[in-house]
């Protein structure tokens, strides 16, 4: 089955600057890149997916990358601020394009921290 | 944009009773719901796949007989943890994708489970 590994596991970076986060997975039938920020005991929030048939992705401050032949794809953050902080997951799966394969395994978080 | 409700947010029961969650999809149709559980600080591990009119697909190593899914409804899933433990205690949050292409996956708020 597919493996999701997300690197680092806690990033503290100044406010103001970026961050990255990185991920790798091991399906390569999976088409369908989605990244979450979680809260404290809150719900995981959908901030911004990719599909296989794209490699880049961007909404303000936020974009991400995936390179297909590499198995890889990053969460790239520019000009963080405090709000930022949470923990963001990467996840995979083969669902994008219908049908009921669409659960999502998930990469173990990264805490980031943004200081002010 | 698409809601997903979780009822109970937290419940606190006692070793060896049941307690039952409810997932609900307020304005679109779920053919398919998933159950995840996320441990303090970890990532969210998918339970099972819920299938609208038939039964639950589960992931290995997870007990069908004692986390039982329910999805009567288009708008409805249920888990119920039968005989609970200590050890069953987490965050257990459902998600649901509307029946369309390219649909994201929305979560619910989750259930905060604590057995005593």
């Amino acid at each position: 089955g597919e493996n999701v590994e997300q690197h680092p596991s806690t990033l503290s970076v100044q406010e103001g600057d970026s961050a990255v986060i990185k991920c790798t997975y091991s399906d390569s039938a999976s088409n369908y890149f989605p990244w979450y920020k979680q809260e404290l005991g809150k719900r995981p929030q959908l901030i911004i997916d990719i599909r296989s048939n794209v490699g880049e992705k961007k909404d303000q401050r936020i974009a991400v990358t995936l390179n297909k032949t590499a198995k890889h794809f990053s969460l790239h953050i520019t000009e963080t601020q405090p709000e930022d902080s949470a923990v963001y997951f990467c996840a995979a799966s083969r669902g994008a394009y219908g049908g009921s394969q669409g659960n999502l395994i998930f990469g173990k978080g990264t805490k980031l921290s943004v200081k002010p | 944009g698409a809601v997903v409700s979780q009822h109970p947010s937290r419940v606190i029961c006692k070793s060896g009773t049941s307690v039952k969650i409810e997932c609900r999809s307020l304005d679109f149709q779920a053919t398919t719901m998933f159950w995840y559980r996320q441990f303090p600080k970890q990532s969210l591990m998918l339970m099972a796949t819920s299938n609208e009119g038939s039964k639950a697909t589960y992931e290995q190593g997870v007990e069908k007989d004692k986390f039982l899914i329910n999805h009567a409804s288009l708008t409805l899933s249920t888990l119920t943890v039968t005989s609970a433990h200590p050890e069953d205690s987490s965050f257990y949050i459902c998600s649901a994708r509307e029946d369309r292409q390219n649909s994201p996956l929305h979560f619910g708020n989750g259930t905060r489970l604590t057995v005593t």
